[in-house]
């Protein structure tokens, strides 16, 4: 695998439910992002991780919880989502902190 | 309050000819732009970039330019062809939050063949 990758691709969970989103680059950069991007909004940044230390978190409501165990992998961890939190979530990843970044798939997802 | 605007939401061009994206930020700190590009059920794609220390960047059929005094970047794509149909992000970095891309809403292009 190269890139960046993102699983699951599509997720529908209810209000209660918990799940994760995973992410995983094989490019070796040390910066990792989580963005939100809902229909006809800008893509809005909710977390960075430089060096597996988070740097940035940008008002996110506590209900989106990331986790970077190491530079390679990223999660978001989802409880009691909103219907409003449906989006596609992308994850991201650079070199460094503010160098290009690359992007994966998205998981389109959908709070019932 | 947006600090980057792209104010036309879709653009339809020719094949052939010539694909005018453009992007306005208000912040005059940024001095790093990126233009993205995203096919439907794909993430971004890293397309061409320019430092506010340039007005010009050129890779291929794609060109990026800049004009610091009026807040406004361009991407020209010419000659644009159908597989160029996608939308378009333009970002932007610098001042206060260096690492972060403050991205535009998006231009979907299409091009007809």
């Amino acid at each position: 695998e190269t890139g960046v990758t993102q699983t699951p691709r599509h997720l529908v969970m209810g209000m209660t439910n918990k799940k994760s989103l995973k992410c995983e680059q094989h490019l070796g950069h040390n910066a990792m992002y989580w963005y939100k991007q809902s229909a006809k909004k800008p893509l809005e940044l909710m977390f960075v991780y430089s060096l597996e230390e988070r740097v940035e978190n940008n008002s996110v409501p506590s209900r989106f919880s990331p986790e970077c165990p190491n530079s390679s992998h990223l999660f978001l961890h989802l409880h009691t989502l909103q219907p409003e939190d449906s989006a596609l979530y992308l994850c991201a990843s650079s070199q460094e902190w503010g160098s290009e970044q690359f992007f994966g798939p998205g998981t389109r997802l959908t709070v019932l | 309050d947006q600090q980057v605007k792209q104010n036309s939401p879709s653009l339809s061009v020719q094949e052939g000819r010539i694909s005018i994206l453009n992007c306005d930020y208000t912040n005059s700190m940024f001095d790093y732009f990126l233009w993205y590009k995203k096919y439907p059920a794909e993430g971004p794609t890293f397309l061409i970039s320019i430092s506010s220390i340039k007005d010009k960047n050129e890779d291929g059929r794609f060109t990026v330019f800049l004009n610091k005094s009026a807040k406004h970047l361009s991407l020209h794509i010419v000659p644009s062809q159908p597989g160029d149909s996608a939308v378009y992000f333009c970002a932007a970095s610098g001042g206060r939050s260096q690492g972060n891309l403050i991205f535009g809403k998006g231009t979907k292009l299409s091009v007809k063949p």
